[in-house]
């Protein structure tokens, strides 16, 4: 079955720059989708169809994709941002089936 | 606003079914497919399916294929997990998502003898 592979943690000082990457074949040709999940609550998306950012989330999230990586980048991480996040795309087969990512915990300090 | 309200926590017995309800409102509900998610304690995002709800189409992980079936009723904006042939390890929140954007609060699913 087709498998999103992200590193399993990213730290980060606050005010640097941390890049979550998400390595998949099919993302070539499949957008990639990014969510923060932080401790006890329902997953938000910070960003969408590769590059997307959706209203009401910072600047400072922004998506990027090259071949089979996807990559989420913090720029100028807050403490708020500690978080687990998760990348979730489909497949390229004729019925599309979905998948997350691993999950990446980002530690801000 | 997209709102989507899911029904309260379940406690079933191994072997089992559970049925899970999603209630839509603040869009069309046949305009965005719904897709269904799970998250084990202590675990990562399990991705479960998804629905057309306009024409009712369904795809599932093949991992639930068996096990897992995802319906609608558009008279009430309304969508519906069924879980079948319950494992202690199918405890776990189990949440709708409208297409990948909206969640809803997530349901509780107990598997206990």
């Amino acid at each position: 079955s087709y498998e999103l592979t992200q590193p399993p943690s990213v730290s980060v000082s606050p005010g640097q720059t941390a890049r979550i990457t998400c390595s998949g074949d099919a993302l070539p040709e499949k957008y990639a989708y990014w969510y923060q999940q932080k401790s006890g609550q329902a997953p938000v998306l910070v960003s969408y169809e590769d590059i997307k950012r959706p209203s009401g989330i910072p600047e400072r999230f922004s998506g990027s994709s090259s071949g089979t990586l996807a990559t989420l980048t913090i720029r100028g991480a807050q403490v708020e941002d500690e978080a687990d996040y998760y990348c979730f795309s489909t497949d390229n087969s004729g019925k599309p089936s979905y998948v997350f990512g691993t999950g990446t915990k980002v530690t801000v300090l | 606003q997209v709102q989507l309200v899911q029904s309260g926590a379940e406690v079933k017995k191994p072997g089992a079914s559970v049925k899970v309800s999603c209630k839509t409102s603040g869009y069309t509900f046949t305009d965005y497919y719904m897709h269904w998610v799970r998250q084990a304690p202590g675990q990562g995002l399990e991705w479960l399916g998804w629905i057309n709800p306009n024409s009712g189409a369904t795809i599932y992980a093949q991992k639930f294929q068996d096990r897992v079936t995802l319906t609608r009723d558009t008279s009430v904006s309304t969508a519906y997990m069924e879980l079948s042939r319950l494992r202690f390890d199918d405890t776990a929140l189990y949440y709708c998502v409208r297409e990948a954007y909206d969640w809803g609060q997530g349901t509780l699913v107990t598997v206990s003898s």
